[in-house]
């Protein structure tokens, strides 16, 4: 079936150093994405969510990026901070009907 | 303002049990949904409820169920427990029907020994 898949399950980066967290997808007719962040023990935070009519959007230290050509979503996070460990999951809303479709998240590790 | 609320936090069963899990939607949300997120998985949708009413469900069987309130709170009610069925259980609310934003509780942790 379509789903939302993402390319590493682990990134480990420097601290202060930019990361980048990727993530594909497969329903072309999708029109809405969300990132959320999910620390250990607890649910899924939002982060940023973007529509398929914009190709970026920009947070307070996060980006995301959207390629519809080859259905692509990144999250770009600048100057990443210890507090930023955690796992990563990109969603496809469809319309509310299905829930959210998950990937099965990136583990990014912040190294000192 | 208080977030969404599940409870119990934690709970243990054993197999052919049944479970019960609670969750309290941020005030003025009508929409419900739950997800189970096994270890080592994303998050599999399960349930949503909106205005009362069971909306849609995910690819289970039907021994998950669960039902909401007239408060908008919401029971998952999941019988004839499975040692698979261990999990974190995620509730999440939004303000309308269908609506984007989806915020999540902290997720109830089911084991089944």
């Amino acid at each position: 079936g379509e789903s939302v898949g993402l390319h590493l399950p682990t990134l480990s980066v420097q601290e202060g150093d930019n990361s980048i967290i990727n993530c594909a997808y497969s329903n072309s007719a999708s029109d809405y994405f969300i990132w959320y962040k999910q620390e250990s023990g607890k649910g899924p935070q939002f982060i940023i969510d973007i529509r398929s009519n914009m190709d970026k959007r920009q947070g307070q230290r996060v980006t995301v990026l959207l390629n519809k050509t080859v259905k692509h979503l990144s999250l770009q996070i600048a100057a990443t901070q210890p507090g930023d460990s955690a796992v990563y999951f990109c969603a496809e809303n469809r319309g509310g009907a299905d829930g959210l479709t998950f990937g099965k998240g990136t583990h990014l590790i912040i190294q000192p | 303002e208080a977030g969404v609320t599940q409870s119990p936090t934690h709970l243990i069963k054993t197999r052919g049990q049944q479970a019960t899990l609670r969750c309290s939607p941020i005030s003025g949300h009508t929409s419900v949904y739950w997800y189970q997120q096994a270890l080592g998985l994303g998050l599999q949708f399960l349930l949503w409820y909106d205005e009362g009413e069971e909306r849609n469900r995910g690819n289970f069987p039907p021994r998950f169920s669960g039902r909401q309130f007239p408060n908008y709170s919401s029971e998952l009610n999941v019988n004839a427990l499975e040692l698979e069925d261990s999990a974190l259980y995620l509730c999440a609310s939004t303000l309308l029907a269908g609506g984007n934003e989806q915020f999540f509780g902290p997720g109830t942790r089911l084991t089944v020994l």
